[in-house]
């Protein structure tokens, strides 16, 4: 079935650095990828997400990147804050139809003050 | 504006109970999605609704596990004679619905235990 793979499930860095979060889907029908950000206790919160017809898309600190062909896309947040620890998620429409994300298992991020 | 609303928050049963869980979805949106998600794990869609109207049930298992979005009221997920395996978090996400792809946003979750 429809599957995302999402690496590294951990990451550690200090702050000001930059962090990279990858995910790769199968689905090759897949048109929109969303990006979540959980924190404990909490719901996800969408932080940005990128539709197939753009290779990239930037937001302040945040920018996505989009490869179709090899069928990955990418989280990159710089200047890291230790308020961007949290846990985060990439996800995968199923298909082009309305409805369905495929989620990947996420990715611990701390930031070290 | 209010986001996605749900409740309870907390809800402990027992074995053999059953659990209603409800979700209230932002104004202005009518999809409903609702999804599972276990410790450690990301989540797992189960049901996508729109009101008086199930759209795509292929998460959800065949058996105790029903969901509703009546045309008046909250979207509810229905879990009868609960079993250990269901503790997890069940959140719910909303989305405007019409054309195009739209952004689904959560609500805060509901964490069942069961006991």
């Amino acid at each position: 079935g429809e599957n995302v793979e999402q690496h590294p499930s951990t990451l550690s860095v200090q702050e000001g650095d930059s962090a990279v979060i990858k995910c790769t889907y199968s689905d090759s029908a897949s048109n929109y990828f969303p990006w979540y950000k959980q924190e404990l206790g909490k719901g996800p919160q969408l932080i940005i997400d990128i539709r197939s017809n753009v290779g990239e898309k930037k937001d302040q600190r945040i920018a996505v990147t989009l490869n179709k062909t090899a069928k990955h896309f990418s989280l990159h947040i710089t200047e890291t804050q230790p308020e961007d620890s949290a846990v985060y998620f990439c996800a995968a429409s199923k298909g082009r139809s309305q409805g369905n994300l495929i989620f990947g298992k996420g990715t611990k991020l701390s930031v070290k003050p | 504006n209010a986001g996605v609303m749900q409740n309870p928050r907390h809800l402990v049963r027992r074995r053999g109970q059953e659990a209603r869980l409800r979700c209230s979805p932002m104004k202005g949106h009518s999809h409903v999605y609702w999804y599972r998600q276990l410790p450690e794990e990301g989540l797992k869609f189960m049901v996508y609704l729109q009101k008086e109207n199930i759209i795509d049930e292929s998460g959800m298992p065949k058996e105790r596990f029903s969901a509703e979005f009546p045309k008046e009221g909250p979207s509810i997920l229905r879990i009868q004679q609960v079993v250990r395996g269901d503790s997890a978090a069940y959140f719910c996400a909303s989305s405007r619905g019409s054309q195009g792809y739209n952004e689904q946003f959560f609500g805060p979750g509901t964490r069942l235990t069961v006991l």
